[in-house]
């Protein structure tokens, strides 16, 4: 079995200003590995995956992730945050290659941006 | 938007009720997951189904059963709720299984 974990629960930073949400995952298989963002009272939507390839993906809104298999990492980062992207984001993990697909979620970090 | 729907979008009921979650998966998408959401467990995998047949299962109580309909909607069923059974509850699909999975709006349920 997999299991994510979500180094802070919350974190607050100042609009402009620069940010990471730490997520590290265990796993005996190989991983694919998911961002998602859930505004208030809205859905999941997802963020960036990484299926394979280059270890940095890039996803909406500007955010990007980078898989560290050593370190069993998956790091997400934006460079100047926005008011408007304050909301919960939870990672994620599925195994590599099943046919079943669940997701295992961390407990989900939430951001919020102060102007 | 997901192009995933889920109704109703709230759900207040009592304990010992039982009630019915609908999901209409993307056009196209063969896969549907239920996810239940509450602040104890996170986000938990409740079951999966893939084009009609029942595929994965994970902490799904007995109370608790789904189905996959053959136009590829799915209604999870909630009996003898209790109040711990109070949650969000997302429905995701995928073209196919293991797949990348894209969540609905989610099902607000709070028994009283």
């Amino acid at each position: 079995a997999q299991s994510v974990t979500q180094l802070d629960s919350q974190v607050p930073v100042f609009e402009e200003a620069p940010v990471e949400l730490r997520c590290n995952y265990s796993s005996s298989v190989s991983v694919y590995l998911f961002w998602y963002v859930q505004y208030p009272n809205q859905g999941l939507q997802l963020l960036l995956k990484y299926l394979s390839g280059s270890t940095l993906v890039k996803g909406i809104n500007g955010f990007e992730a980078e898989f560290n298999k050593s370190q069993t990492s998956f790091h997400l980062r934006k460079p100047s945050v926005h008011i408007s992207d304050t909301a919960e984001y939870f990672c994620a993990v599925s195994s590599r290659g099943s046919t079943l697909g669940r997701l295992y979620f961390g407990r989900g970090t939430q951001l919020t941006v102060w102007p | 938007d997901s192009g995933v729907t889920q109704t109703p979008k709230h759900l207040i009921t009592a304990t010992g009720q039982r009630v019915t979650l609908r999901c209409s998966p993307r056009s196209g998408d063969l896969s549907v997951y239920w996810y239940q959401q509450s602040l104890d467990q996170g986000l938990q995998f409740l079951i999966q189904y893939y084009n009609g047949e029942e595929r994965a299962k994970g902490n799904i109580l007995e109370r608790f059963s789904a189905q996959q309909f053959p136009d590829l909607h799915s209604e999870l069923n909630l009996s003898s709720l209790e109040l711990g059974d109070s949650a969000l509850y997302f429905c995701a699909s995928s073209v196919n299984s293991g797949e990348t999975q894209y969540f609905g709006p989610g099902t607000r349920l709070l028994v009283l």
